[in-house]
């Protein structure tokens, strides 16, 4: 039972340079989310969606373009990496409003 | 804007004891409020899920509880063990699906 898998699990860019970072669940959950971590700031909200086909921006969206084919993924794209996108990427999963939601592993991402 | 807020960012205490980790959300519009755990470097964990509908979850020694009405939920840790040590998250889920986090409480069981 693989539930979220993100990948990769660390990434080094150079600033400028663009990657996506990939999100699959195998639960045939609606909603999907991309959050980063920065030390002391807990879990900031970038994109989500609701379904295939349907995204929306988060608290932070600047910088991150994403979107919803199918149910299974959600990749999210760096356009051109920045210093300050140096952070812990999490993709998260859940079956409806009311449902429990499920995290990935995280993406460790370095811009120097 | 929904903000979530969880008071203390740190705490440390002696094994054994038993402890309130609190949580705030400014708008009470929510369908349900999750608590996490998340040791160094790792994922998240999901210690327990309240529904809007509910007035407290339980697992083994923890206790989540939640107050719509006041925009509050605490999670009771029942003799704490060094093991328990971790950042503990709250979560709330409300219009269009966000799912919006507090910044956590740093917790350390001295043994």
């Amino acid at each position: 039972n693989a539930g979220v898998t993100q990948t990769p699990k660390f990434q080094v860019l150079k600033t400028g340079q663009s990657m996506t970072l990939q999100c699959a669940q195998d639960m045939n959950h609606e909603y999907m989310s991309w959050y980063r971590q920065d030390p002391g700031m807990g879990l900031r909200l970038i994109h989500y969606s609701v379904g295939a086909g349907i995204t929306d921006q988060g608290e932070v969206p600047n910088g991150y373009n994403v979107s919803r084919s199918t149910t299974e993924d959600f990749p999210l794209r760096l356009l051109s990496a920045a210093p300050s996108q140096t952070s812990v990427y999490f993709c998260a999963s859940s079956a409806k409003l009311t449902g429990e939601a499920f995290f990935g592993q995280g993406t460790r991402l370095t811009v120097v | 804007k929904q903000e979530v807020t969880q008071i203390p960012a740190a705490l440390s205490v002696p094994e054994g004891e038993n402890l309130v980790l609190n949580c705030s959300f400014t708008d009470s519009a929510i369908y349900n409020l999750q608590w996490f755990r998340q040791d160094p470097g790792k994922g998240l964990t999901s210690l327990l899920l309240i529904q809007s509908s509910q007035r407290e979850q339980t697992s083994g020694r923890l206790n989540a509880s939640l107050d719509k009405s006041s925009g509050r939920s605490t999670l009771y840790i029942a003799a704490s063990q060094p093991g328990d040590s971790a950042t503990y998250l709250c979560a709330v889920t409300g219009g269009s699906s966000k799912i919006i986090f507090g910044s956590g409480t740093r917790l350390s069981i001295r043994p």
